[in-house]
């Protein structure tokens, strides 16, 4: 399967611990994105990249949560001291970045803090 | 914040009937996107269509676009059990994708 994959599927962590998630997005994707959506609302975008580079980041991410694409391939996002309003589900995106913008979603990683 | 708003926000129907739903934006676009979501999984891309586009089809769907009215709809047409599922919409402004809160089909056999 050459689709967008993403690990963990669910964490389970406590209030302040960090948690750190990869994404590795359809081979050859310039572009990647990472969203998160809470129970009953559609995903809300957090930030995104073209390779290697972050060009936008939401008013979302906060300082406790950061994200990188060091080689322009997989992703991570971290999110520091982690608060019970963290728990949502965190998808990533790629898309090929050049006129066809058709976002592919991965199956998401599910966030609770305790 | 979400642009999109999905209409209704909950749409029950047996098996063979059509399905509708609506959609509203805010601001300018570049394509509007509609996706597909099976109870906590991730979202399945099932048709977009360009901002200069009026109608589009695929399949079973058909996706109509009103700029003038910032709206568009999806036709689900002879409905499966298969289905059931969340549906969104979502704008697509140069790359960000802003969705809304979706609407939640049941098909019913």
């Amino acid at each position: 399967d050459t689709g967008v994959s993403q690990d963990p599927r669910h964490k389970i962590t406590k209030r302040g611990q960090n948690v750190t998630f990869r994404c590795d997005p359809i081979s050859e994707h310039n572009r990647l994105y990472w969203y998160r959506q809470t129970l009953g609302q559609g995903p809300e975008f957090l930030t995104y990249f073209q390779n290697e580079a972050q060009l936008e980041k939401s008013r979302l991410l906060s300082d406790r949560f950061s994200a990188e694409r060091p080689k322009g391939s997989f992703s991570t996002l971290e999110i520091q001291r982690t608060e019970q309003g963290d728990s949502a589900m965190y998808l990533c995106a790629s898309s090929p970045g050049t006129e066809e913008e058709t976002q592919y979603f991965g199956p998401g990683t599910r966030l609770l803090v305790l | 914040s979400q642009q999109g708003e999905e209409d209704p926000q909950a749409l029950s129907i047996q098996e063979g009937e059509n399905a509708t739903m609506n959609c509203s934006y805010k601001t300018s676009i570049n394509n509007l996107q509609w996706y597909r979501q099976n109870s906590g999984r991730g979202l399945v891309h099932l048709i977009l269509i360009r901002s200069n586009e009026r109608e589009k089809h695929s399949g079973r769907l058909r996706v109509t676009l009103d700029t003038s009215k910032k709206s568009s709809s999806l036709l689900i047409t002879a409905s499966r059990a298969a289905d059931t599922a969340s549906y969104f919409c979502a704008t697509d402004s140069w790359g960000k994708l802003q969705f809304g809160a979706g609407t939640q089909v049941v098909v019913t056999p």
